[in-house]
């Protein structure tokens, strides 16, 4: 099976830079997610990461290092909007699935303050 | 652009009744994903279809059964309701990888 690990919360004030860490076991890796959530919301793709690596999309970067099994996603210039919880997701070999099957981890509440 | 569509949004039941959530992938989204998130804990699989074919099997109880039409919508059946069960349910369909998995609004299922 799979098991992830990530920090249950983190805050940090606006403009400012977090990093989420995300370690994770697995078989059948293809690449590590991140998701954010909102309240309520439905979970929404932010990055995939399937190689060694920094990706880059506006304020968010995502890291994979496959050799240590971590990940981490890193929010730049952060706005109050940035509060919401953030899930790391493992993308793994599912068997019969031609795209594999996403495992989560347990979140981490990021709550940013003025 | 379309998304993936979930009906109901709300469901309120009462122990012991059935209750059955629907879900409408992205057209051309050949795999859909079953996940029941409880308050405070994160997404858990509980099953997939590949093609109309169940392709995988997480922590789905036996109450629960799912099963994915020809036109690729799904449906997951609960019966014999408890009150673990509230939850909020969400689909999510792919077609090519990670960044085409998308995450329907989800069913917000209460029972009392």
């Amino acid at each position: 099976g799979q098991s992830l690990e990530q920090p249950s919360e983190v805050t940090a004030v606006e403009g400012a830079i977090v990093q989420i860490n995300c370690t994770y076991q697995t078989s059948g890796f293809y690449g590590l997610s991140w998701y954010q959530q909102h309240d309520g919301g439905a979970p929404t793709f932010l990055s995939y990461n399937a190689l060694d690596g920094l990706e880059e999309t506006g304020r968010f970067s995502s890291f994979l290092s496959r050799s240590d099994s971590y990940g981490y996603l890193l929010l730049q210039e952060l706005q109050m909007k940035d509060s919401a919880s953030y899930f790391c997701a493992v993308l793994a070999n599912a068997g019969g699935t031609s795209y594999g099957k996403l495992t989560f981890g347990q979140g981490t509440i990021l709550t940013v303050h003025p | 652009a379309a998304g993936v569509i979930q009906s109901p949004r709300h469901l309120i039941k009462e122990k012991r009744e059935t209750a059955t959530l629907k879900c409408y992938p992205i057209p051309r989204h050949d795999t859909v994903y079953w996940y029941q998130q409880g308050p405070g804990q994160d997404p858990q699989f509980l099953i997939s279809f590949y093609e109309k074919m169940q392709s995988d099997k997480g922590s789905i109880p036996d109450r629960f059964s799912a099963q994915q039409f020809s036109d690729y919508h799904s449906e997951l059946n609960m019966s014999s309701l408890e009150l673990g069960d509230s939850a909020l349910y969400f689909c999510a369909s792919s077609s090519q990888g990670p960044d085409g998995y998308t995450f329907g609004s989800g069913t917000r299922l209460t029972v009392v």
